[in-house]
């Protein structure tokens, strides 16, 4: 069965860097891309970017092109997203979620997601 | 970046009643659109893809329709299950665009 399955939730400080794993199982880790998704505590969810898996390939939403680099290593089918320079405004849950590699890209699979705080 | 508009912002209902959320598009997304569905403290789940196709698993008093910039969500005879929030999302241009969502609850 498919599975994402992401790192336990982070505290950190103002300024620093964390990065965050999404294991994949039970698929082809490269048929499909890696996405990720940051939801603000009660809010309405943002899509960051993907990467293929395959070719290492990112897309990135222009807001989060200068704090967040998804990066892969197919040896252990894990996608990893760094987010740099924290502020409270990146105090959030994030969430690795897959679609195929061609239209259309709905998201068929969601990781547990992991909560981030940034505080001193 | 496409905007999506959803309404209402939350909902009450009775349980075996019907409820529809609306979603609209700033532009045409030709049908690229997805509905999932996210209770307390879990991560959203897929309903609807392409606008009106169902999701592996999901009950079919799940229902999706619209076309162009317009979007529905129908939920037939409510369920205590379908607590939850419901947010719509396209996926015809990037960056790809939630909704603000729709917390449904029982009346």
């Amino acid at each position: 069965q498919v599975n994402l399955l992401q790192s336990g939730a982070a505290l950190v400080k103002p300024g620093a860097s964390v990065k965050l794993s999404c294991k994949a199982s039970g698929y082809t880790f490269t048929d499909y891309y890696i996405h990720w998704v940051k939801q603000s505590h009660g809010k309405s969810l943002e899509w960051i970017g993907y990467i293929n898996p395959n070719s290492g390939y990112t897309n990135y939403n222009e807001k989060f092109k200068s704090k967040a680099t998804l990066t892969v290593d197919k040896s252990t089918n894990t996608a990893y997203m760094e987010l740099s320079r924290l502020t409270s405004e990146d105090s959030a849950t994030y969430y690795c979620t897959r679609s195929l590699r061609r239209v259309p890209y709905y998201f068929d699979y969601w990781g547990q997601g992991v909560m981030v705080t940034v505080s001193s | 970046d496409i905007q999506m508009t959803q309404s209402p912002a939350s909902l009450s209902a009775s349980l075996g009643e019907t409820v529809t959320i609306e979603c609209r598009a700033s532009e045409d997304i030709y049908s690229n659109l997805a509905w999932y569905q996210q209770k307390p403290g879990n991560s959203p789940q897929l309903l609807i893809y392409d606008a009106n196709s169902l999701a592996d698993g999901v009950p079919s008093r799940f229902s999706g329709s619209g076309s162009g910039t317009q979007y529905s969500l129908k939920i037939n005879s409510l369920q205590s299950e379908d607590v939850a929030s419901y947010f719509c999302q396209q996926y015809n241009n990037y960056p790809f665009t939630f909704g603000s969502g729709t917390k449904l609850e029982i009346k």
